[in-house]
């Protein structure tokens, strides 16, 4: 079944240690997005790619990073990662990066920094 | 500045008709989205609207109004599995969605 695969579903961290959020898509979008969901909030975007080999910042990037080395994958990493990242983590894909077509989303990681 | 916002709570009756406002400012403006998001789910897509007026699709329509700067999303004959949060977002001249906090629709039998 096509669409965005994200992994872990949900993670418990420590404070201080590194974690690798995956995000993988088969549609063969150019454009992916990295969003943090908190209760009361809408959507905010950390991190964008409009296509491979690109990468830019969203509103929250600090204190995370992220690669595009191919179409598929987009990795977001915490370097060290601190209470305030407790947070609802959703990847999206979007055909293009035009800002005219749905992102579709995974279902996203659910982290507990303690 | 650029700012959206949208009431945080409604309540409707099953198989009544609920109308979710969104109003949002923007220098720059590539259209607006609706997206339906299930407790503890991802959010998924609804509509898009860039040119004013009535975008109908099944039981959901919604409507832009670009010179008020302002959004509805129509719910009719409303099931009990509508009951969800609804989000509106709006692109803006960067091409990125800038999305309201949500509106968290509830159906009563």
């Amino acid at each position: 079944i096509a669409g965005i695969t994200q992994a872990p579903t949900s993670q418990i961290l420590a404070a201080g240690r590194r974690m690798t959020l995956r995000c993988t898509q088969d549609m063969r979008h150019n454009a992916m997005y990295w969003y943090r969901q908190d209760l009361g909030l809408g959507l905010r975007l950390i991190h964008y790619s409009n296509t491979a080999g690109t990468t830019g910042k969203g509103e929250v990037p600090d204190g995370y990073s992220v690669s595009r080395a191919n179409t598929d994958d987009f990795p977001l990493t915490l370097a060290s990662a601190v209470p305030s990242q407790t947070s609802v983590y959703f990847c999206a894909s979007s055909d293009s990066a035009e800002g005219n077509q749905p992102q579709h989303f995974g279902d996203g990681t659910r982290l507990s920094i303690l | 500045g650029q700012n959206i916002d949208q009431p945080t709570e409604m309540t409707a009756t099953e198989g009544a008709i609920v109308q979710i406002n969104c109003t949002y400012q923007t220098s720059g403006f590539n259209g607006l989205f609706w997206y339906q998001q299930h407790a503890g789910e991802a959010p998924t897509f609804l509509s898009y609207n860039v040119l004013d007026g009535l975008e109908e699709k099944g039981r959901f329509s919604s409507f832009l109004s670009r010179s008020k700067g302002y959004s509805y999303l129509l719910l009719k004959e409303l099931p009990m599995k509508d009951s969800a949060s609804y989000l509106c977002a709006f692109s803006d001249s960067n091409y990125q969605l800038i999305w309201g906090a949500g509106t968290k629709l509830i159906i009563k039998p």
